[in-house]
């Protein structure tokens, strides 16, 4: 069955880096677009950054443009997102999860929780 | 940025009733919307995708409409397991936005 699993979160201080991963089993991965979504806590969801099957077309939010970079390995079966100049509004649930052609996330990881503070 | 705006954002409804949270983009998204539900401390599940097809898996009592700005889900007898958090998500363009949310509880 499809599995996504986040690790790599924890606590950092502000100005800090963060890699976060997804390994992915159950699918052929590099059939699929891949993508990050966040959600602070007690909030919503927020779309973070999506990535095309080889790897070679990448979309970011505003929010996060120029400070996190996804990238995947297809070999690996795995999705990635490096996080740097880290904030105290990106402390959240990061979520990876598998994009369908329709662009709906049908499946999602656990989540991964990142803290950014002091 | 293409703006969602979901209402109600809260809602308290009866096992058994009929339910309908509404969507609205800020321009035409074609049929390029989603719903989730999202339960506490879990990943969110995709009820409906390109505003009517049911995903996999999903009960029949959820049933989606709509195109271009205006969009319903629809919980045509609400189950105990149903009292959870949906959200609308646009899947026209980048960046992929959500809308704030329908916590529905117990009434």
């Amino acid at each position: 069955q499809v599995q996504l699993v986040e690790s790599g979160g924890g606590l950092v201080k502000p100005g800090g880096s963060l890699r976060l991963s997804c390994a992915a089993s159950g699918f052929t991965f590099s059939d699929y677009y891949m993508t990050w979504i966040r959600q602070a806590p007690g909030k919503g969801l927020e779309w973070v950054s999506y990535t095309s099957r080889s790897g070679s077309t990448l979309y970011y939010a505003d929010s996060v443009k120029g400070r996190f970079t996804i990238s995947r390995d297809n070999a690996k079966n795995s999705l990635y997102l490096q996080m740097n100049s880290l904030r105290a509004e990106d402390t959240a649930v990061y979520y990876c999860a598998r994009v369908l052609s329709s662009r709906c996330f049908d499946y999602w990881g656990q989540g991964t929780l990142v803290t950014v503070s002091s | 940025d293409i703006q969602m705006t979901q209402s109600p954002s809260s809602l308290s409804a009866s096992v058994g009733d009929r339910v309908t949270i509404t969507c609205r983009a800020s321009q035409s998204i074609s049929s390029y919307l989603n719903w989730y539900q999202q339960k506490p401390g879990k990943a969110p599940k995709v009820l409906i995708y390109a505003a009517s097809s049911l995903q996999s898996g999903v009960p029949s009592r959820f049933s989606g409409s709509g195109s271009g700005t205006d969009f319903t889900l629809t919980i045509s007898s609400l189950q105990p397991e149903d009292f959870a958090t949906y959200y609308c998500q646009q899947s026209y363009s980048t960046p992929f936005t959500f809308g704030l949310g329908t916590k529905l509880e117990i009434k």
